[in-house]
């Protein structure tokens, strides 16, 4: 199993550019979240999934979209880049049932100029 | 509101000693899981342990253990026989309602292990 994948690794966009990440897992995980790093700071939470069509808000979602087509892939779009939106973004799943931890990816970090 | 407190930004501990990071939580739910994360300066979010809000035993993995006092809302991390590797990031998450994919988590704390 490779995981849980993440593409770009790095990338600069210019302010009003859109993007997307990618984040795929192999492992048939039910649930799938995007998480975002500023320096100093513990992660927060940018938009989650519970399944595949299913997708919800979290702590920060603005100027985020996110689709869940597929169990194994969960992309998150930029519509518009900000320079506030320069961090490090995770990918996570986590199996449903009883089994608790969440599994993240390598994470992207994102530079916008 | 939900939220996760780590109050020590850095802790330094002299190899093989032990080491507790603090947490406290606040929710007024009833069912969560609390979880501490390692990162380190490579940047990657290693799972460490898990405890959830009705497990009676405290949890342990290895060298870690989770002190959890649920009167005082406290998760701490115990690390026994600190190794220089234990260096990073520590993050302390709650997850409320263990709702699968909302990790709410503490601002960190930095350990520092000298040999």
């Amino acid at each position: 199993n490779a995981g849980v994948t993440q593409t770009p690794k790095f990338q600069v966009l210019k302010t009003g550019q859109s993007m997307t990440l990618q984040c795929a897992q192999d492992m048939n995980h039910e649930y799938m979240s995007w998480y975002r790093q500023d320096p100093g700071m513990g992660l927060r939470l940018i938009h989650y999934s519970v399944g595949a069509g299913i997708t919800d808000q979290g702590e920060v979602p603005n100027g985020y979209n996110v689709s869940r087509s597929t169990t194994e892939d969960f992309p998150l779009r930029l519509l518009s880049a900000a320079p506030s939106q320069t961090s490090v973004y995770f990918c996570a799943s986590r199996p449903g049932g009883e089994i608790y931890e969440q599994y993240f990816g390598p994470g992207t970090r994102l530079t916008v100029t | 509101a939900q939220k996760i407190t780590q109050t020590q930004p850095g802790m330094f501990v002299q190899e093989k000693e032990a080491v507790t990071l603090d947490c406290t939580y606040d929710t007024s739910d009833q069912s969560y899981g609390l979880f501490w994360y390692k990162q380190p300066s490579s940047g990657e979010m290693i799972f460490l342990i898990y405890q959830g809000s009705y497990d009676e035993q405290n949890a342990t993995e290895g060298r870690y253990s989770l002190n959890f006092q649920k009167a005082r809302k406290s998760a701490n991390l115990v690390i026994s026989a600190s190794q220089l590797g234990d260096s990073a990031m520590y993050f302390c998450a709650m997850d409320v309602n263990n709702q699968g994919g909302k990790l709410i988590f503490g601002q960190g704390t930095e350990l520092s292990v000298k040999p």
